[in-house]
Parts: structure tokens; C-alpha cells; sequence
């Protein structure tokens, strides 16, 4: 039933690794997106995918590489994970009808912790 | 820089109280969401103004925007605890590239 879903919940792990979290959302949604909250609470952007298409990419380092398999999913691979990185990532999806947004399905995060 | 900054970053009020929150933005937008947020969860989305439109209503929560002073306002009325959360604005701009961009939040505590 849920909407947007992310896994894991939850990413131990240690600098230097590479990790991947997965996004699928069932709401039949056209874009995708990933959010990065930080330790304030502030979001920002990264990514966004229209229809498996890269439509935004933020200054964001060259370690993050989404890819988006189909418009249902979209997944973010870390190389080389800093401790910067440690932030809890959010996946969201949205459907614009004849060009107007209508709010964005956010999924639960995934809470990344690097040591 | 944030497009949208809320005011205040944190409001404690007691139940049955009223909670008012503000956000300014900087650019023209096509419209401004309202967001919640409880602790440890993902976003969800209340209300969506458009550019032209002044006030929403849905069940306790008003929001209104005035685009000629760029800033909106949540209401909650009649807080309950479980109202307990971080509150953000985000604004949709043609100039942003049409992608929702967040302010910081407003963190409310209703007492019971």
C-alpha cells in the first residue's frame, strides 16, 4: 500500500565505501526525486528524473549516481562515502496534470550514517 | 541560499491553542506547498496554493499567501498534540526550474 517506498531504513556504514538505496514509488507518478536533509533539518535537492530522464542534477559530488531503470524507480549509488554524506536522503515522486504540480509523495528516508 | 525562510524556527503553544507560522520567499512562484514533518518520518504534503490564489482552508489548517509582500502563513487552529511536528514551506518557481524548494522549518510543540 505505501506509496513511496525506500529502503533500506537505516545505513551503517564506514568512509570509503559504496552503497545504494532504493526508491519505488506505485502512485504511477511521471517524476522522481531525491532529497538530502541534513542535520538542521534543511532539504535540498538533488536529483530529479521525469519518465527516466535526468531533468535536474545539482552541484552534487560525482560519488552520487542516480539511475532510474523505469518512471516507477529510482535509485542513488554512493562511491566512496564520506562523513559528510551522513544525512537521512528522502525519495519523492509528483505529477504535474496539464502542467499544473499537485504536491509531492515523499517516502519515510533513509537515515545514512557514515563512521 | 533558502528560497523560502520560515518564522519562527520553533513555536511551543498548549493545546487548543492557535499556531501561526510565516514563510517569505525571494522570486516569483507558481505555487507554494505546505509540508509536515514528524520526527524520524518523511514529509507529508497539506495544502497547495496557487500564484493566484489569497487563502485555502483544509480542516484546521489556513494558509494564505500574499505573492505582492512574497509570503504565506500557516494557521493551525485548535492545536492537539499529535499536531506536534516540523512544519516547511516550499515554493514551485518557473526561475527554480520548476523544483519545489524548502525553507527550514518551523519546529511546533503542542503541550497537552
Amino acid at each position: 500500500d505505501t506509496a513511496v517506498s525506500q529502503t533500506p531504513k537505516y545505513l551503517v556504514t564506514q568512509m570509503g565505501n559504496d552503497k545504494s538505496i532504493k526508491c519505488e514509488q506505485n502512485l504511477g507518478h511521471d517524476t522522481m526525486y531525491w532529497y538530502k536533509q541534513d542535520s538542521k533539518k534543511f532539504l535540498k535537492i538533488m536529483f530529479s528524473y521525469n519518465n527516466k530522464e535526468l531533468i535536474i542534477n545539482e552541484t552534487v559530488p560525482n560519488r552520487f549516481s542516480p539511475k532510474s531503470p523505469d518512471k516507477a524507480h529510482l535509485n542513488l549509488h554512493i562511491n566512496s562515502l564520506e562523513l559528510g554524506d551522513s544525512a537521512v536522503y528522502f525519495c519523492a515522486s509528483s505529477q504535474r496534470d496539464r502542467g499544473i504540480e499537485r504536491g509531492y509523495t515523499f517516502g519515510s528516508g533513509t537515515r545514512l550514517t557514515v563512521v | 541560499s533558502q528560497q523560502g525562510e520560515e518564522d519562527p524556527q520553533a513555536l511551543s503553544i498548549q493545546e487548543g491553542e492557535n499556531a501561526t507560522m510565516n514563510c517569505s520567499y525571494k522570486t516569483s512562484i507558481n505555487n507554494l506547498q505546505w509540508y509536515r514533518q514528524n520526527s524520524g518520518r518523511g514529509l507529508v504534503h497539506l495544502i497547495l496554493i496557487r500564484s493566484n490564489e489569497r487563502e485555502k482552508h483544509s480542516g484546521r489548517l489556513r494558509v494564505t499567501l500574499d505573492t505582492s509582500k512574497k509570503s504565506s502563513s500557516l494557521l493551525i487552529t485548535a492545536s492537539r498534540a499529535a499536531d506536534t511536528a516540523s512544519y516547511f514551506c516550499a515554493t514551485d518557481a518557473l526561475a527554480a526550474g520548476n523544483k519545489l524548494t524548502f525553507g527550514g522549518g518551523t519546529r511546533v510543540l503542542v503541550k497537552p
